[in-house]
């Protein structure tokens, strides 16, 4: 157990549609990524959060967006879904956004668009 | 732009050891990670190199030469919960990753 905690585990909704994937990262961490894992993709950075700051972004779709709150958790908002979006979405936290922080993972959130 | 390239399927036997390579290229290298994925599970971190040479934790090393863009993970004395998707990551510029595709070890008896 790493203490990234990660709500829902499974989410199944439709195409068009709008869901929240929620964030608690482990205790002390101030950094907070975000990342999608598909079969053909691998592992794919989408976005980093650092004290409620955006701080970097990667492949990460317009329809896409996230926010960290002042308690450090963090939301990730997927708008107008399509099939492609199903995917398992990882959050990993870091004590900070230095060069020499390891990342630990959540256990992610499976989501099916159907 | 980042290039990472890493087998897709390793098979080896129980008890013997075995070595994922993975090659990159990157502007701005700081270091690289190797992490651990059993299907559908969270990756797990294993090892970290920033500097050439060998870095050594019980069973795992890891090991990287900076000037061939170049790392192996070698795995000892194999076990069969060790099969799973071993995952090489660069980091580069700030603190962000970028991973490679993942190699599917499968040990077997």
């Amino acid at each position: 157990d790493s203490g990234v905690t990660q709500t829902p585990k499974h989410l199944i909704t439709a195409t068009g549609q709008r869901v929240t994937l929620r964030c608690s990262p482990r205790s002390g961490d101030l950094s907070v990524y975000w990342y999608q894992q598909s079969l053909d993709q691998g592992l794919q950075f989408l976005i980093q959060y650092y004290n409620g700051e955006e701080r970097a972004k990667g492949n990460i779709l317009e329809r896409f967006s996230a926010q960290q709150f002042p308690d450090l958790h963090s939301e990730l908002n997927l708008s107008s879904l399509e099939l492609g979006d199903s995917a398992l979405y990882f959050c990993a936290s870091s004590v900070s956004a230095s060069e020499q922080e390891t990342q630990y993972f959540g256990p992610g959130t499976r989501l099916l668009v159907l | 732009g980042q290039n990472i390239d890493q087998p897709t399927e390793m098979t080896a036997t129980e008890g013997a050891i075995v070595q994922i390579n993975c090659t990159y290229q990157t502007s701005g290298f700081n270091g690289l990670f190797w992490y651990q994925q059993h299907a559908g599970e969270a990756p797990t971190f294993l090892s970290y190199n920033v500097l050439d040479g060998l870095e050594e934790k019980g069973r795992f090393s890891s090991f990287l030469s900076r000037s061939k863009g170049y790392s192996y993970l070698l795995l000892k004395e194999l076990q069969m919960k060790d099969s799973a998707s071993y995952l090489c990551a660069v980091r580069s510029g700030y603190s962000t990753l970028t991973f490679g595709k993942g190699t599917m070890l499968l040990v077997s008896p």
